[in-house]
């Protein structure tokens, strides 16, 4: 699986969007990108997916771009509940077992 | 509908006693894994499992055990537990096929070795 590169922390200010990039350019054709989050000690959370199209859900959107070497999670409206750590991981094939970087440290502030 | 179940939530040992985390599953999922994260890092792989019967090692499976004899279950058994296994224990379990669906968390499992 590709390997990938987040910033180690950002901010946010609730209410706002918070965009995280991930940089995975040795990506593959067949891997997806995922994103889960850490909210503090507990188990890790799925958030959304993708190949090479965005993606939208209730949680967040996932932009990858055209060569898809890079991509950004998008929150639209962060709350401080959404304080946690991003990870995001590139993954072959459904089932594939995740290999989980350092991820960005979001805090969102009031 | 459960999820991903781990027990026991805490648990102390002592230095050579052995134990077994257990986790179970009810979505008919047919991977499993077992992760742990020692603090201010990220998780880390021990085994995983595709299917009833089948299992592999992590990227840090020394001093830890695991069988699947159900497709429900998955249980980690720590063979004499030492102080660099004081961690967090993370259990996970996804489906095989489709188009790549997120894995689901267990809460964890804080195990402290003295």
């Amino acid at each position: 699986d590709a390997k990938t590169t987040q910033p180690t922390s950002m901010d946010c200010a609730e209410g706002r969007a918070a965009n995280l990039p991930c940089n995975h350019s040795t990506i593959s054709g067949n891997e997806y990108v995922y994103w889960y989050r850490q909210i503090h000690s507990q188990g890790p959370q799925y958030i959304i997916h993708g190949l090479k199209n965005n993606e939208t859900n209730e949680m967040a959107s996932l932009i990858i771009t055209e060569d898809r070497k890079s991509s950004t999670l998008i929150l639209p409206h962060a709350t401080l509940r959404d304080t946690a750590v991003y990870y995001c991981i590139v993954r072959g094939r459904a089932g594939n077992m995740l290999t989980f970087g350092g991820g960005t440290r979001l805090m969102v502030k009031p | 509908n459960a999820g991903v179940t781990q027990t026991p939530k805490f648990q102390v040992l002592k230095t050579g006693q052995s134990m077994t985390l257990q986790c179970a599953q009810d979505m008919n999922h047919e991977y499993m894994s077992w992760y742990r994260q020692d603090p201010g890092m990220g998780l880390r792989l021990i085994h995983y499992s595709v299917g009833a019967g089948i299992t592999d090692q992590g990227e840090v499976p020394n001093g830890y055990n695991v069988s699947r004899s159900t497709t429900e279950d998955f249980p980690l058994r720590l063979l004499s537990a030492a102080p660099s296994q004081t961690s967090v224990y993370f259990c996970a379990s996804s489906y095989s096929t489709g188009t790549g669906g997120g894995y689901t968390f267990g809460s964890g499992t804080r195990l402290t070795v003295v």
